[in-house]
């Protein structure tokens, strides 16, 4: 099974700074690694699929990258609807598909 | 506009049995793989089966082969998830969600909780 792990578990930034969110995997998952955003109360969101690729109606600030066993996300300057829990996930190796604990991106 | 409705969630007792579905609208429901996913109270997500278009494959996670069925009904683009010998750790809100591939979830509706305790 690949083990996803995310770090930091927490983000403490302000509106408009940048953050970024690291995702590393036990093995190499290829280019297989999606991004997801959560917020309470909702279901997560899509926001990177393959590592790079944004899905549909997500905004340009969010940027993925990486391949094999390391990938970020960067979202370049922090909108106030931007703080959530993030996870990634992959599907390189599978089954199972596995999920990282996620990084809660707060307001400092 | 794609939707999925979860329904099902109950409170049921350690051993007993639980059937969740999922109405799909919107899209073309027999043209996607299909996927359970799971987030118990406070904490991340957990992929728990996916099943192909035609139904013929199915995959589940370790914690929950031999116990959860999942299935799908074209016909009425509804997806369901059997669950038996429900344990205390099974308790979470359950997410019904379309697979753009066989493993990337694309979630469209708000799940169901379903809760295990005596």
């Amino acid at each position: 099974e690949v083990v996803l792990t995310q770090s930091p578990a927490t983000l403490s930034l302000s509106p408009g700074e940048r953050a970024t969110l690291s995702c590393r995997a036990s093995q190499s998952v290829s280019s297989f690694l999606a991004w997801y955003q959560q917020k309470p109360g909702q279901a997560p969101r899509l926001l990177i699929y393959d590592a790079s690729n944004r899905a549909t109606g997500i905004p340009a600030r969010f940027r993925g990258s990486g391949s094999g066993t390391d990938f970020t996300l960067t979202i370049s300057s922090l909108e106030p609807e931007d703080f959530a829990v993030y996870y990634c996930q992959q599907r390189g190796n599978w089954p199972p598909f596995t999920f990282g604990p996620g990084t809660r991106v707060d307001i400092k | 506009e794609e939707q999925l409705v979860e329904s099902g969630g109950d409170l049921v007792q350690p051993g007993g049995s639980l059937r969740l579905s999922c109405a799909a609208s919107g899209f073309i429901f027999n043209k996607y793989w299909m996927s359970w996913v799971r987030q118990a109270p406070g904490k991340g997500l957990e992929w728990v089966a996916n099943i192909k278009q035609d139904g013929s494959e199915k995959y589940y996670a370790v914690s929950v082969e031999g116990r959860f069925t999942i299935s799908r009904d074209n016909a009425r683009s509804s997806l369901f998830l059997q669950m038996n010998s429900l344990r205390l750790d099974d308790t979470a809100v359950y997410f019904c969600a379309k697979a753009v591939e066989a493993g990337l979830p694309e979630f469209r509706g708000q799940g169901s909780l379903v809760t295990v305790s005596s």
